[in-house]
C-alpha cells in the first residue's frame, strides 16, 4: 500500500544536540511538507518543497534544516538553534506543489519529539 | 497576512447535526480543505472545496464563499467517533513559489450520548 512513513514516532534530544526526523513516500508526489503542531494549535509549515532538489522556507523555518535529494524522502532537521523543539511534526506529501490539483495532502503517522 | 479563524470547541450530542465554521484571510486562494484529526494521530482528509456552493460526501458537506471568505462544515447523524479536532485548512499561493496549505487552529468537537 503507498503511504508516507515517518520514524521514529517518539524521539527525545538532549541540549545541543541536532536530531533528524525523517519522512518517506511511495506515492510519487512531487511535493512534500513538514508541519509543527503544539497542544491545542494548528499546524504551522516549516519547509516545503516542490520538487526534488528544491526547498522553501514556510512561517517558522529558523532553527530547522531539509534535503530533498530524492523524490521519496524529505528529512527534517531540528538543530540546537531551535530553543522550543518540543512539539508534534507532521510530514506530508501532495502530487503537486503548483495547486492545480483537487487531490489533498495526505499525511504520515507524526513524530513526537521531547526535550530530554 | 493570513488568518484562518475557527471556534475552539463545541459540543453536540449522538443523532444531532453540527455546523463548524471557518472565516479566512488570504492573499492567494486555491482552495479549501477541511481534516479530521483524532488526538495524538495524523490529519485525515474529509472534503474540498475550490468553486462556491456546497459539497456532499454521505454525512460530512462543506460550503464555501469565496466573496465572504467563508466555510463550514455540516456533520449529520452525529456518532461518538466524530468527536474529533476539525481543521480548515486554504491552500495559499506562496510567492509564486508554490502552494501550501495554511491551517487554522482546529475546532474540537465532542459528542456525548
Amino acid at each position: 500500500d503507498g503511504g508516507i512513513t515517518q520514524s521514529p514516532k517518539y524521539l527525545f534530544r538532549k541540549e545541543g544536540q541536532n536530531v533528524t526526523l525523517s519522512c518517506e513516500q511511495n506515492l510519487n508526489h512531487d511535493a512534500m511538507y513538514w508541519y509543527r503542531q503544539d497542544p491545542g494549535q494548528g499546524l504551522r509549515l516549516i519547509y516545503y518543497s516542490q520538487i526534488v532538489n528544491d526547498f522553501q522556507k514556510g512561517d517558522i523555518a529558523e532553527g530547522y534544516s531539509v534535503s530533498r535529494e530524492k523524490k521519496e524522502s524529505f528529512p527534517l532537521t531540528v538543530t540546537s538553534a531551535q530553543k522550543n523543539p518540543t512539539a508534534f511534526y507532521l510530514c506530508a506529501s501532495s502530487i503537486d506543489g503548483r495547486g492545480v490539483s483537487d487531490q489533498p495532502q495526505h499525511f504520515g503517522d507524526g513524530t513526537r519529539l521531547s526535550i530530554l | 497576512g493570513q488568518n484562518i479563524d475557527q471556534p475552539t470547541e463545541m459540543t453536540a450530542t449522538e443523532g444531532a447535526i453540527v455546523q463548524i465554521n471557518c472565516t479566512y484571510q488570504t492573499s492567494g486562494f486555491n482552495g479549501l480543505f477541511w481534516y479530521q484529526q483524532h488526538a495524538g494521530e495524523a490529519p485525515t482528509f474529509l472534503s474540498y472545496n475550490v468553486l462556491d456552493g456546497l459539497e456532499e460526501k454521505g454525512r460530512f458537506s462543506s460550503f464555501l464563499s469565496r466573496s465572504k471568505g467563508y466555510s463550514y462544515l455540516l456533520l449529520k447523524e452525529l456518532q461518538m467517533k466524530d468527536s474529533a479536532s476539525y481543521l480548515c485548512a486554504v491552500r495559499d499561493l506562496l510567492n509564486q513559489a508554490g502552494t501550501a496549505l495554511i491551517f487554522g487552529k482546529g475546532t474540537t468537537l465532542s459528542v456525548s450520548s
